[in-house]
């Protein structure tokens, strides 16, 4: 069964930081590309970022370029984001998402998504 | 960037009605459009992707239509377990998503 569980989040302050992990299990980790998408409470679905097959290409969102880093160890089968400078509107639900199997790589179509892990930016 | 949006925000139907839900894409995405379902409390599931083709073990009451910037996803016999909110999706580049339509048992 494919697998991916987020953890890592929780309550920081404004301007700190904080890394998310996303372990997969159930599939070749290293054959897909990997993405970070974002809820905020009561909103929509915002995607943050994404990362090729073996980390050596990534991309970001506008909202999160320069602060934001999206990094991955396929030995590990894990996903990370790293996020800095926190501001207040950054707080939201963080999913880490595959990559669809039904699209050939280099999609931005996610499935399966994780539970998800709940980042609070507040003083 | 390409803007997309959603029609109804919101509706409210029996068990059993047919339901449609529009999205519209700012400008042409041929039919790289998908479909996200969202119960209350869960995590997205894909639908449907390529405007039409049904996710593995998806009912057939959910069907989709459309290319080029205007799509609709159809319940054809809305069930309580369909209560949730559905969210479209340009995808293969600058990934974005609709509002949302959050959809309600009468």
């Amino acid at each position: 069964e494919v697998q991916l569980v987020e953890s890592g989040g929780g309550l920081v302050q404004p301007g700190g930081s904080l890394r998310l992990s996303c372990a997969a299990s159930g599939f070749t980790f290293s054959n897909y590309w990997m993405h970070w998408v974002r809820q905020a409470p009561g909103k929509g679905l915002v995607w943050v970022s994404r990362t090729n097959t073996d980390g050596s290409s990534t991309t970001y969102a506008d909202s999160v370029k320069g602060r934001f880093t999206i990094s991955r160890d396929n030995a590990k089968n894990t996903l990370y984001l790293q996020m800095n400078s926190l501001r207040d509107e950054d707080t939201a639900v963080y999913y880490c998402a595959r990559d669809s199997a039904n699209c050939g790589g280099d999609c931005y179509l996610f499935d399966p998504w994780g539970q998800g892990t709940l980042v609070t930016v507040s003083s | 960037d390409i803007q997309m949006t959603q029609s109804p925000s919101s509706l409210s139907a029996s068990v059993g009605d047919r339901v449609t839900i529009t999205c519209r894409a700012s400008q042409g995405i041929r039919n790289y459009l998908a479909w996200y379902q969202q119960k209350p409390g869960k995590v997205p599931k894909l639908l449907m992707y390529a405007a039409s083709t049904l996710q593995s073990g998806v009912p057939s009451r959910f069907s989709g239509s459309g290319s080029g910037t205007d799509f609709t996803l159809t319940i054809s016999s809305l069930q309580p377990e369909d209560v949730a909110t559905y969210y479209c999706q340009k995808y293969k580049s600058d990934p974005t998503f609709g509002p949302g339509t959050k959809v309600d048992i009468k």
